[in-house]
């Protein structure tokens, strides 16, 4: 079936550093592809998505292109503040957005 | 943007018995899904509540461990029955706006005793 994975936490970064958190996904068909940050005490919130082959998504300086040959969507950040600091997913659904699958997450811990 | 409210945010139950989860959007929504997130693990879909029949189970779940209502495009219920520790997890609602966007509630942080 459908799965993602991506790269296994927590991240530790000094502010102004660049962040990369890896994702690949295994889906038949043609799947939409996100991310999703949880910010402490808070509920997951959309960061950005791409729905087809070679997009880009982009939103608060988090970058992420969907790569069908490589079957990956990483996601990436030139200059992480302190205020990212939170829990990424990495997630795939059908067109009809009816399931999401989620990948295990990455917390992202960034120091002054 | 769709706001969700979900109660309770946490709870400690014990072995045995049951918790009632309440999802309240505040506008109507056509999709309703619950997820669980268990301890150091995935988001896992659980059912989608549909309005005005039987929820749709994914593989895994079953009515009689997870009964989730859905009395109208604004409101839904999932109650976690004869709680085990292995119930231990984070419970979470999700809409699908009409703007085709998914919205996620904060959760409901669950401890089985």
């Amino acid at each position: 079936g459908d799965s993602v994975t991506q790269m296994e936490g927590p991240v530790t970064l000094s502010e102004e550093a660049f962040l990369t958190i890896n994702c690949t996904y295994t889906a038949t068909g043609y799947p939409s592809l996100f991310w999703y940050v949880q910010y402490p005490g808070e509920g997951l919130q959309l960061l950005l998505k791409a729905t087809k082959a070679d997009d880009k998504g982009s939103n608060k300086g988090f970058e992420a292109t969907y790569r069908k040959e490589t079957t990956s969507f990483h996601l990436e950040k030139g200059s992480v503040q302190v205020s990212d600091s939170a829990v990424y997913f990495c997630a795939l659904s059908d067109r009809g957005y009816n399931k999401l699958i989620f990948g295990a997450g990455t917390r992202l811990a960034v120091h002054p | 943007s769709a706001v969700i409210s979900q109660k309770p945010s946490r709870d400690i139950c014990q072995r045995g018995t049951s918790l009632t989860i309440q999802c309240q959007v505040d506008s109507q929504v056509t999709m309703m899904f619950w997820y669980r997130q268990q301890p150091g693990q995935s988001l896992t879909l659980i059912a989608t509540a549909n309005q005005g029949s039987e929820a749709t189970y994914e593989s895994g779940f079953v009515i009689d461990k997870f009964p989730i209502s859905r009395p109208n495009l604004t409101f839904s219920t999932l109650t976690v029955s004869n709680m085990s520790p292995e119930d231990s997890s984070i419970y979470l609602c999700s809409v699908r706006h009409p703007n085709e966007k998914l919205f996620f509630g904060s959760g409901t942080q669950l401890s089985v005793l």
